[in-house]
């Protein structure tokens, strides 16, 4: 099954907002809301921000949110800052492979 | 605070097994279900499988023919191996803890990651 489709790249200036879209199909994002985001920074491991698309885990800076629509979640980033510089990966439940990943956006703070 | 932490030979050969372990600390390893993710190099997360306390595994389709999971709760580790791997199989290989938040179980603490090459 291939992966969760995610924009290759997305940019913004400190303070901005932006957002990331993660497209599936209904055998996956739109079949629960058992969607999560991960943050991953170069040569890190990923860290969990977003679970069931729209909580955050303890310490995650309120500036991330989620939300879905249909086959479709978004990962929301408000007020941009340097630190947010990194890849974002979706993943959601899926009835095929029971978890999947999206191809990874790599967010660049202007 | 648990800590994960992969261990195995950082070179394998063609068409033979890649082998991995990964020793949880911090916590208890029988009260989550234990996952491998990898990542090429430049490339995305691609989801392995994931082991239960149980032994009972699920395993990604197009690696399912080639994988094996164990766990090991009174050592504290559970393993990966990966047979007939070519070098498609270079990757950096993650171990990770699925915890129960909210409705489903998520990726809340990852190791550090190991990096594999598959080369003769």
């Amino acid at each position: 099954q291939s992966a969760l489709t995610q924009p290759a790249s997305v940019s913004g200036s400190p303070g901005q907002s932006i957002t990331i879209s993660c497209t599936g199909t209904s055998s996956d994002v739109g079949y629960y809301n058992y969607v999560s985001w991960y943050q991953q920074h170069p040569g890190k491991a990923p860290k969990l921000i977003l679970y069931d698309v729209t909580h955050r885990p303890s310490g995650v800076s309120n500036r991330f949110s989620g939300s879905k629509s249909g086959n479709t979640a978004s990962l929301t980033i408000s007020g941009l800052q340097a630190e947010d510089e990194a890849d974002y990966y979706c993943s959601s439940y899926s009835t095929t492979t029971f978890d999947i990943f999206g191809g990874g956006t790599k967010v660049t703070v202007l | 605070q648990v800590h994960l932490q992969e261990s195995g030979p950082g070179l394998v050969k063609p068409s033979e097994t890649l082998s991995l372990t990964c020793t949880v600390s911090g916590d208890s390893a029988s009260r989550y279900y234990w996952t491998w993710i990898r990542q090429p190099a430049g490339k995305g997360l691609e989801w392995i499988g994931r082991v239960y306390t149980s032994g009972g595994s699920n395993l990604n389709p197009s690696l399912k023919s080639r994988v094996t999971m164990s766990v090991d709760t009174s050592k504290k580790q559970f393993s990966l191996n990966l047979s007939a791997v070519t070098a498609a199989d270079t990757a950096v290989y993650y171990c990770a803890r699925g915890l129960a938040l909210g409705n489903w179980y998520y990726f809340d603490s990852w190791g550090q990651g190991t990096l594999v090459t598959v080369s003769s």
